[in-house]
């Protein structure tokens, strides 16, 4: 079964400094979907960035970018120039290629901007 | 669009009581699912269905019933609630296609008292 680890429940970076989020998952599978969803104290979960596995480029959103390491199965989301409105709980996620698969969530890491 | 819609946003229910959380969906997605967050555990997944008529248990499934008569909707069933059961629970959907994320609800807080 697959499984995503988030390693770190807690992290903290003063504002406009960059920060990474760190991400680890177990697959047997060789074309997947790899996510973080940020969800901030409102509760709503939103969709930050997405990778797919059979590319080697790595995704970038604005001021987020990931660090995709398909044979370390590392998953990590940079966050540069920290904002006051980043801080949030970010959770990684990973979604086989098969039509119905379900999406698998990692425990979250919870990040604190500090002014 | 409204996307996908969690009602209610709050309940309060007693030990034994039975109660549906809504959850309705209008971007025509196959993939709908219901998970659970509790701090320090993540999202976990309760119940899931590809399609209308077709559902299949998640990592938690007791104690929850679900049915899928429509695409549009996915409704969630407590059948006796417990006090373990006191969490924030999320609908999501999506279209079948794996490439494409989750849309999510904005959730349902359940205290069970």
């Amino acid at each position: 079964a697959q499984t995503v680890t988030q390693s770190q429940p807690e992290m903290s970076v003063q504002e406009a400094e960059t920060v990474t989020l760190s991400c680890t998952y177990d697959t047997s599978e060789s074309d997947y979907y790899l996510f973080w969803y940020k969800q901030p104290p409102s509760r709503q979960m939103i969709l930050v960035i997405r990778q797919e596995a059979y590319k080697q480029q790595n995704a970038t959103e604005n001021r987020f970018s990931v660090n995709f390491q398909k044979a370390a199965k590392s998953f990590s989301l940079k966050i540069s120039d920290s904002q006051l409105g980043d801080a949030a709980m970010y959770f990684c996620a990973y979604r086989s290629a098969r039509r119905d698969d379900k999406i698998i969530f990692g425990k979250g890491t919870r990040l604190h901007i500090l002014p | 669009n409204a996307g996908v819609t969690q009602t209610p946003k709050f309940q309060v229910l007693k030990t034994g009581q039975s109660m549906t959380l809504q959850c309705a969906q209008d971007m025509n997605h196959e993939y709908m699912s219901w998970y659970r967050q509790d701090p320090g555990m993540g999202l976990r997944l309760i119940h899931y269905s590809v399609g209308a008529g077709i559902t299949d248990q998640g990592e938690v499934p007791n104690g929850y019933n679900v049915s899928r008569s429509t695409t549009e909707d996915f409704p969630l069933r407590l059948l006796s609630a417990a006090p373990s059961q006191t969490s924030v629970y999320f609908c999501a959907s999506s279209l079948a296609r794996a490439p494409n994320g989750y849309t999510f609800g904005s959730g349902t807080r359940l205290t069970v008292v």
